[in-house]
């Protein structure tokens, strides 16, 4: 079946401008999670939804980040007012649930962002 | 907040060498584990994980992991590498005393190279 998809898989991008990351969950997945991976970083925790649930932006680094999911779905990573420290690649997990056994995370390809 | 180290960065073995990463994290409790696997080029993959149970726990391709809840410790092990074992492993924790909920909290991965 089809896995975790984003889009689009490169962005080169301006110092101040905005961009937008989409990620399209596995079908059913009711979990969807933003992680990016920088190599001064490592893999670093974002903001995850749940449902219908408020979401858990405890790991957005900044107020210039911000997510939303529409219909419980496809969900978009918007970055304002880029910065260089914010080049990494952004990548997107989803979950069947978030009950023990229902834990495991699949990852999509990610998108490598690079700010100039 | 939880963290997770992983102690050797870059491990480099021959064919049929016996594999050990080390993983430790910081907070007890319920916590479940896991070890994705990044091939060149290619998505992180799930390689095996523990929620509960027998500590011993054994993955694809040959890979086992063992949770010693005194050590906080979930090391991964193969007996025999191959060529194609080459990429980069990360540990990984969700839950623990603190809470964190389902976030992940990863490793800063080891790059393992098999050479022939």
């Amino acid at each position: 079946g089809a896995g975790v998809s984003q889009s689009p898989s490169n962005k080169v991008t301006e110092k101040g401008k905005d961009v937008e990351l989409r990620c399209d969950p596995i079908s059913g997945h009711t979990a969807l999670y933003w992680y990016r991976q920088s190599l001064g970083q490592g893999l670093e925790f974002l903001i995850y939804f749940q449902g219908n649930s408020a979401p858990d932006k405890s790991g957005l680094p900044s107020d210039r980040f911000s997510a939303e999911r529409t219909g419980g779905s496809v969900s978009t990573l918007t970055i304002q007012r880029t910065q260089q420290e914010d080049s990494a690649v952004y990548l997107c997990a989803s979950s069947l649930g978030i009950a023990v056994g229902n834990y495991e995370q699949y990852f999509g390809p990610g998108t490598r962002l690079t700010v100039t | 907040a939880q963290s997770v180290s992983q102690h050797n960065h870059h491990v480099i073995l021959s064919e049929a060498a016996s594999l050990e990463l080390g993983c430790n994290y910081s907070y007890g409790g319920t916590v479940n584990l896991f070890w994705y696997v990044q091939y060149p080029g290619q998505h992180l993959q799930l390689l095996l994980k523990y929620f509960s149970g027998d500590p011993l726990v054994k993955g694809i391709k040959g890979f086992e992991a063992e949770f010693i809840k005194s050590k906080f410790s979930f090391n991964l092990r193969k007996p025999s590498v191959q060529w194609s074992d080459t990429a980069e492993y990360f540990c990984a924790v969700t839950g623990g005393v603190t809470g964190g909920g389902n976030k992940l909290t990863f490793g800063t991965g080891t790059q393992l190279k098999v050479e022939l």
